[in-house]
């Protein structure tokens, strides 16, 4: 069975950073692109960063480019988003997901909430 | 970006209805489009991709259709655990999601 298991959320406050990890089993982690995409309170979802499965290329939202960075570790099958000079927009609950060769996210984990406030 | 505009933003109705749901996008997205379901305080679930194919597990009552840049969701006979925010997904581009439909129980 697939499994995502974000951690590493918390209360931060604005213009400091926090780092998410994602751990995964159930698959083969090395084989998938893996994605982060966050919600906002009551919002909609927002993609927020790709890695492909051998980190060979990686992508970003505008919203978060030049501020967070996504990595992976294939021999931990864990999944990170380092976040800096975080925002009060920023705060959301953040998903991992693994995404298809296509594009649709077919597993999602049961995320991790990250508060950004004074 | 591609922009989807999804609608209606919210949705009343009753059980054994058929309800439907839309999305369309700022240009061609060439059927790079999922839907997705997401239930109170837990984390979507994927419902259909390729804009048509019903993903593994997903009840049949379920179908999407569309093409080009306006794609539907189509809920036959709606029972009561379909209560839930649905959300589409284009991934023709760099991904983005519909703003979601809330829908309930007349």
């Amino acid at each position: 069975e697939v499994q995502l298991v974000e951690s590493g959320g918390g209360l931060v406050q604005p213009g400091r950073s926090l780092k998410l990890s994602c751990l995964a089993s159930g698959f083969t982690f090395s084989n998938y692109g893996m994605n982060w995409i966050r919600q906002a309170p009551g919002k909609g979802l927002e993609w927020v960063a790709s890695i492909s499965s051998s980190s060979s290329y990686i992508y970003y939202a505008d919203t978060v480019k030049g501020r967070f960075t996504i990595s992976r570790d294939n021999a931990k099958n864990t999944l990170y988003l380092q976040m800096t000079s975080l925002r009060s927009e920023d705060t959301a609950l953040y998903y991992c997901a693994r995404k298809t060769t296509e594009g649709w996210f077919a597993y999602w984990g049961q995320g991790t909430l990250v508060t950004v406030s004074s | 970006d591609i922009q989807m505009t999804q609608s209606p933003a919210s949705l009343s109705a009753s059980l054994g209805e058929t309800v439907t749901i839309e999305c369309r996008a700022s240009e061609d997205i060439y059927n790079g489009l999922a839907w997705y379901q997401q239930k109170p305080g837990k984390s979507p679930q994927l419902l259909i991709y390729n804009a048509n194919s019903l993903h593994t597990g997903v009840p049949s009552r379920f179908s999407g259709s569309g093409s080009g840049t306006q794609y539907s969701l189509k809920i036959n006979s709606l029972q009561s655990e379909d209560v839930a925010s649905y959300f589409c997904q284009q991934y023709y581009d760099y991904p983005t999601f519909g703003a979601g439909t809330k829908l309930e129980l007349k």
